[in-house]
């Protein structure tokens, strides 16, 4: 049972632009929402969080949204840049610090 | 390197061996989880454990894999008689005791393990 789900694989922008990563989950119990980017051959790092009781957490060109009522984060990153390029795997905790991965979404960014 | 330290980080095996793959979590950290991402899928949950205790094991196959991180030492995941099927990176993570700090998971560079 797929608890949270990234639902494109795969997503394209050209640099500059504004790139938009969407999550969705099932459980509500999750206080806690991360996003970690991993490049090939090496560990996921984090990127961002945000906890349940916000909408919206901001750091630099990123930024998570919260909609708690659709079940539904997003991650935007603007400006977009190539150095972006990686895979975006959204992540949510639940209480006893278990944590929950989506199966990822690779972002290209296009010079 | 005060970071998750994972070895080997490429392991070869043949099928019917064993694999032992090890992980130091960061200083201060307690508590270790391990992930497995086969070949073009996500990160899915194996193993939570904490020092002397698994918290979790709901994700781990229930034959040939067991976990364990002792008292002293790094935390090990073992696979008995590998199968092609094991081949995979293994990632391990570490965060600090529930309640300290805002929560996140410290990933490994990842042990890749190909089973010929």
């Amino acid at each position: 049972d797929q608890q949270v789900k990234q639902n494109s694989p795969s997503l394209s922008v050209q640099e500059g632009r504004i790139s938009i990563l969407n999550c969705d989950y099932t459980n509500s119990m999750f206080d806690y929402f991360l996003w970690y980017k991993k490049y090939p051959a090496e560990g996921p790092t984090f990127l961002i969080s945000i906890s349940s009781i916000k909408d919206k957490n901001e750091d630099g060109r990123f930024t998570v949204f919260l909609n708690k009522s659709a079940k539904h984060l997003s991650l935007h990153i603007v400006p977009s840049q190539p150095g972006d390029s990686a895979v975006y795997f959204c992540a949510a905790r639940r209480s006893g610090n278990q944590f929950y991965f989506g199966t990822g979404t690779s972002l290209t960014v296009i010079p | 390197n005060a970071g998750v330290m994972q070895n080997p980080r490429h392991l070869v095996r043949r099928r019917g061996q064993e694999a032992r793959l090890r992980c130091s979590p960061m200083k201060g950290h307690s508590h270790v989880y391990w992930y497995r991402q086969l070949p073009e899928e996500g990160l899915k949950f194996m193993v939570y454990l904490q020092k002397e205790n698994i918290i979790d094991e709901s994700g781990m196959p229930k034959e040939r894999f067991s976990a364990e991180f002792p008292k002293e030492g790094p935390s090990i995941l073992r696979i008995q008689q590998v199968v092609r099927g094991d081949s995979a990176a293994y990632f391990c993570a570490s965060s600090p005791r529930p309640g300290q700090g805002p929560g996140e998971l410290f990933f490994g560079e990842g042990s890749r393990l190909t089973v010929l």
